[in-house]
């Protein structure tokens, strides 16, 4: 059973802090991803990692940068947290190869900047 | 690039009434279609793909190149189906592109 898990499920941060998310996945997956879902704006990719070390623009990096110095852990990064950040954010991960496969999400971090 | 519009926020049918959530995309080459569910309180998950032609959870999608759209269909709504559900798309590689998301309530 696939598994991916987000360190935390409620965050409250102030503006300017830095604040760490981590995603963690045991299925060996060599892809990982980063989304934030904003209702009326659905899922949007800030990043994603094909492999440790890489890493790949998504729709709205800005403000984010990532981190993924081993397989299984993938983090995302707010340098300097600003109100328009706050997002649930989704982690999900999937094999490589092939056309296309499936992605599996982790539960969500509500983060919340004040 | 690719884009993926669903035109409803919100659907809201009766209990054993049919559902058609609509999903319409824009893509040049041979796009693979996608629907992702959350349920309430539960992780997103894969629903259905096009390429596989299934039947999960009695919901059925159908692509349709010269419309180019992939709506969802269920003859009989169900109240446990209930739930968020995205149409995503892959121009190829492992990247989705997710819709904005339709909120489907099944009432009694």
């Amino acid at each position: 059973d696939v598994k991916v898990t987000q360190s935390s499920r409620y965050l409250v941060k102030r503006t300017g802090e830095k604040v760490f998310l981590e995603c963690v996945q045991d299925m060996d997956h060599e892809n990982m991803f980063w989304y934030r879902q904003d209702p009326g704006l659905g899922l949007r990719l800030i990043y994603f990692s094909y492999d440790v070390k890489m890493k790949e623009k998504g729709d709205i990096p800005e403000g984010y940068s990532v981190s993924r110095e081993k397989k299984e852990r993938f983090s995302l990064i707010l340098e300097s947290a600003s109100t328009n950040q706050t997002s649930m954010y989704l982690c999900a991960s999937s094999f490589a190869g092939g056309t296309y496969n499936e992605q599996f999400f982790g539960p969500g971090t509500r983060l919340t900047v004040l | 690039a690719q884009r993926v519009t669903q035109p409803e926020k919100l659907l809201s049918v009766f209990k054993g009434a049919p559902v058609e959530l609509k999903c319409n995309y824009s893509y040049s080459g041979s796009p693979e279609l996608f629907w992702y569910v959350q349920y309430s309180r539960q992780r997103l998950q894969l629903l259905l793909r096009h390429i596989s032609r299934e039947s999960i959870k009695g919901f059925t999608a159908d692509l349709n190149k010269g419309e180019t759209s992939f709506h969802l269909k269920k003859p009989f709504a169900q109240e446990e189906d209930s739930a968020m559900y995205y149409c995503a798309t892959t121009g190829g590689g492992n990247k989705l592109t997710f819709g904005t998301g339709t909120q489907l309530k099944v009432e009694l």
